[in-house]
């Protein structure tokens, strides 16, 4: 089985601080991907990696960056935590290159910014 | 551009009745769609996945799904509810995008079952 751990499930920063946010998997997946859950929004994917040093954008990019220097290592950089940045962060991963894998998730990091 | 759409954020059901989640979604090209299960302070899980093989899928704890391409619709059923069914549905669809496989997720359902 894939795992996907996320190094803390629960964080509370202020606003201001620079917060990351881990995420480790053991299947040697190359794609990885972040997402930030809230009520009555689903998931919003904020980055992807698929493979060491690459990334992309997703659909909400804004005061995120992202990290892969390592295959089994993908981390989430707020800059600058901000309030609206309170949320549920999933980690995810799937093998490169098959639309017809899943993903495989972490259990969350909820992160509360004060 | 794709989409899903989930009808009802909140479903109640009574155990032992039948479950019917709605999932539709919108796409130029055959999706490959999937089901995931999140119970409460954990992650998403699948359930099941239709990739063309066939069109009636059938996934863990008994639940399946059946991809109407008529109704672009693959709505997730059970035919009786478990107490331990409670949990929040997302359904999502999967498509090559830009040279990159991108995921929609719906916004989710949140399943009760009452005793």
């Amino acid at each position: 089985d894939v795992k996907v751990t996320q190094s803390s499930r629960y964080l509370v920063k202020r606003t201001g601080e620079k917060v990351f946010l881990e995420c480790v998997q053991d299947m040697d997946h190359e794609n990885m991907f972040w997402y930030r859950q809230d009520p009555g929004l689903g998931l919003r994917l904020i980055y992807f990696s698929y493979d060491v040093k690459m990334k992309e954008k997703g659909d909400i990019p804004e005061g995120y960056s992202v990290s892969r220097e390592k295959k089994e290592r993908f981390s989430l950089i707020l800059e600058s935590a901000s309030t609206n940045q309170t949320s549920m962060y999933l980690c995810a991963t799937r093998r490169r290159d098959r639309v017809d894998q899943p993903q495989h998730f972490g259990d969350g990091t909820r992160l509360s910014i004060l | 551009a794709q989409s899903v759409t989930q009808l009802g954020s909140h479903v109640s059901v009574s155990e032992g009745a039948l479950v019917l989640l709605r999932c539709n979604y919108s796409s130029s090209v055959p999706p490959y769609l999937f089901w995931y299960v999140q119970y409460p302070n954990q992650g998403l899980q699948l359930l099941l996945k239709y990739t063309s093989a066939a069109t009636l899928v059938k996934g863990i704890n008994d639940f399946e799904a059946e991809f109407k391409k008529s109704e672009t619709s693959f709505h997730l059923t059970k035919p009786s509810a478990h107490m331990s069914d409670a949990a929040e549905y997302f359904c999502a669809v999967t498509l090559i995008s830009g040279g990159y496989q991108k995921v929609t997720f719906g916004i989710g359902t949140k399943l009760q079952v009452i005793p």
